[in-house]
């Protein structure tokens, strides 16, 4: 079964420092897509950065950064400065060629000033 | 464009009570979906769409009806409300890779 697993339920950060989102997954898939979504207060669901299986370089995204190990079936969130307005629901997600995204159970990020 | 709407934002119902959740989106996109979110869990998948005509059944579609007859339009259909349904209601377009989210429906079923 495909499954998401993000172990971190909370985490916390000083405003301006650096913190990284662990999430890992488990698939019998060779060529499929990862994400990280933020879910503020609005409930809104907003794409943070994606990443395609077959590419071997980690995607950026301003001050967002992945460490994709596909090995490990291992997707890591880094964000560095972080702000205030990082403070949200981030869920890791994956897909395949289908329109189902599997979601993981996500991590609150508390950002401190 | 106003990307992924979603109509309405907050609805009351009683249990038994039939309703549709509008979901529009003005990208011309060809894959739509439907997904609940529940307190401490992410999304699940309920119904989807390849396009106009065509849907399929999600990981939890029980109760839950949906039809394409548009490219634009993707209705959600609670049949018989049960409270097991309240939940936080969302629809989503899809282009190549990325899916784009509408804002939400928060639902609550006496």
């Amino acid at each position: 079964a495909q499954t998401v697993t993000q172990s971190q339920p909370e985490m916390s950060v000083q405003e301006a420092e650096t913190v990284t989102l662990s999430c890992t997954y488990d698939t019998s898939e060779s060529d499929y897509y990862l994400f990280w979504y933020k879910q503020p207060p609005s409930r809104q669901m907003i794409l943070v950065i994606r990443q395609e299986a077959y590419k071997q370089q980690n995607a950026t995204e301003n001050r967002f950064s992945v460490n994709f190990q596909k090995a490990a079936k291992s997707f890591s969130l880094k964000i560095s400065d972080s702000q205030l307005g990082d403070a949200a629901m981030y869920f890791c997600a994956y897909r395949v060629n289908t329109d189902k995204l599997i979601f993981g159970t996500g991590t609150r990020l508390q950002v401190f000033p | 464009n106003a990307g992924v709407t979603q109509t309405p934002k907050f609805q009351v119902l009683k249990t038994g009570q039939s309703m549709t959740l509008q979901c529009a989106q003005d990208m011309n996109h060809e894959y739509m979906s439907w997904y609940r979110q529940d307190p401490g869990m992410g999304l699940r998948l309920i119904h989807y769409s390849v396009g106009a005509g065509i849907t399929d059944q999600g990981e939890v579609p029980n109760g839950y009806n949906v039809s394409r007859s548009t490219t634009e339009d993707f209705p959600l259909r609670l049949l018989s409300a049960a409270p097991s349904q309240t939940s936080v209601y969302f629809c989503a377009s899809r282009i190549y890779g990325t899916q784009y989210f509408g804002p939400g429906t928060r639902l609550l079923v006496l």
